[in-house]
């Protein structure tokens, strides 16, 4: 079975903290995916990628970066949190090849920024 | 752009009722089209998906069909159970970019509650 696994399920942080959100998979896809989740407005791409060192903004990438080092893993940064940052981050992930492909989720992270 | 519309929630059913869920979408070309269900504290999962037009998607009693004509993908269950309680999700595939052939455009969700 594809897993995604994300590094924590709750955070708590400050304003004007450095988050640091981490998303591992194992199925050796090329294409990750950061959302969030809010009510009432669904889930948002905030960044993706479909290589090692590519990245792509999504909808919504204002106050967030991304890294991707390695193929396994991708990393959703926020430089300086913001209580309007509270939200569920998914991570998610799929391979290349056809775009009837599903994307594989994480269980989430919920951040509350304080 | 794309962009998917879901009917408005949340839905409260007793069980062994009918459901139905409305989804509609604007995209150009041919889309993938897919129900995804996030049971509570869980991320999402797939449901069900169809390729093309007039394809039926199902999974778990579930099923859905492709209807270019309407640009629908409304999800039916004839019989609900306790455990179908969960926020639904239509999304549709992007076929347009290097790389991102598998993004997704997703609708706002829409939580359903069955009681017993």
């Amino acid at each position: 079975d594809v897993k995604v696994t994300q590094s924590s399920r709750y955070l708590v942080k400050r304003t004007g903290e450095k988050v640091f959100l981490e998303c591992v998979q194992d199925m050796d896809h090329e294409n990750m995916f950061w959302y969030r989740q809010d009510p009432g407005l669904g889930l948002r791409l905030i960044y993706f990628s479909y290589d090692v060192k590519m990245k792509e903004k999504g909808d919504i990438p204002e106050g967030y970066s991304v890294s991707r080092e390695k193929k396994e893993r991708f990393s959703l940064i926020l430089e300086s949190a913001s209580t309007n940052q509270t939200s569920m981050y998914l991570c998610a992930s799929t391979p290349t090849g056809t775009f009837s492909y599903e994307q594989y989720f994480g269980p989430g992270t919920r951040l509350t920024v304080t | 752009g794309n962009s998917v519309t879901q009917m408005e929630g949340p839905v409260t059913l007793s069980e062994e009722a009918f459901l139905t869920i409305n989804c509609t979408y604007t995209a150009t070309g041919y889309p993938s089209l897919f129900w995804y269900v996030q049971y509570p504290g869980e991320g999402l999962q797939l449901l069900l998906k169809a390729t093309k037009a007039d394809d039926k998607g199902s999974n778990k009693g579930f099923e859905a069909t492709y209807r270019k004509e309407t640009t629908s993908f409304h999800l039916e269950k004839g019989s609900v159970q306790v455990s179908d309680s969960a926020v639904y999700f239509c999304a549709l595939s992007d076929r347009g970019g290097y790389g991102a052939n598998s993004k997704l455009t997703f609708g706002k969700g829409i939580t359903l509650s069955v009681r017993p």
